[in-house]
């Protein structure tokens, strides 16, 4: 079956910081990879996504590469701010049936001034 | 676009009663999501629609949750009864097309108490 495991949280860093979230994935299928934001009290919105094999994602300063020999998608980027604290969901669709979304547990990230 | 609304955005409720929770997709969106979210099982997938029909409901719980979607513009998420483990956060979502590619997006989602 699909699977997507990305690192526990809570991930506590300084503002400026480099901030890496690692996220990889068992699939059936050729997956499109999404990274999602959960920012307080809102729904999920779509922070970046990649749909083949080498395809770096990116928006608002994050980026992620679709690493098909590592079944990985990392999430990074160079330099947090307290906006950015927020719960970051890794997601996977095989498209096999509508683009039905698994989800990782999701991580948690907390930029401190 | 408004986006996809979801209301109400807070329920609270007594153990038995009816809950009826309701969202309106973006325009023009074929495929209807609802998810529930809570601490101890993260997301999770109940049902979707594609054009108004159920096509996969196998994350739906148990018997007490049911939902519909009489047209493209409204679906509804009903508990009878309630219980206190249904308090949750519940979201809808719409996507265009069902492409492996397609973005998915998210109502506010609402905050279900059940006392």
């Amino acid at each position: 079956g699909n699977s997507v495991t990305q690192m526990e949280g809570p991930v506590t860093l300084s503002e400026e910081a480099f901030l890496t979230i690692n996220c990889t994935y068992t699939a059936t299928g050729y997956p499109s990879l999404f990274w999602y934001v959960q920012y307080p009290g809102e729904g999920l919105q779509l922070l970046l996504k990649a749909t083949k094999a080498d395809d770096k994602g990116s928006n608002k300063g994050f980026e992620a590469t679709y690493r098909k020999e590592t079944t990985s998608f990392h999430l990074e980027k160079g330099s947090v701010q307290v906006s950015d604290s927020a719960v970051y969901f890794c997601a996977l669709s095989v498209g096999a049936a509508g683009n039905k979304l698994t989800f990782g547990g999701g991580t948690r990230v907390l930029v401190k001034p | 676009d408004a986006g996809v609304i979801q209301s109400p955005r807070h329920e609270v409720t007594e153990m038995g009663q009816e809950v009826t929770l309701r969202c309106k997709p973006i325009s023009g969106h074929d495929y209807l999501f609802w998810y529930r979210q809570t601490m101890m099982r993260g997301l999770e997938l109940l049902i979707y629609f594609n054009n108004n029909v159920p096509i996969d409901d196998s994350g739906m719980p148990e018997d007490r949750f049911s939902a519909k979607m009489p047209n493209a513009s409204f679906s509804t998420l009903k508990i009878q009864p309630s219980e206190p483990r249904d308090s949750a956060v519940y979201f809808c979502a719409s996507s265009p097309k069902g492409t492996r590619e397609e973005t998915q997006y998210f109502g506010p989602g609402t905050r279900l108490l059940v006392l």
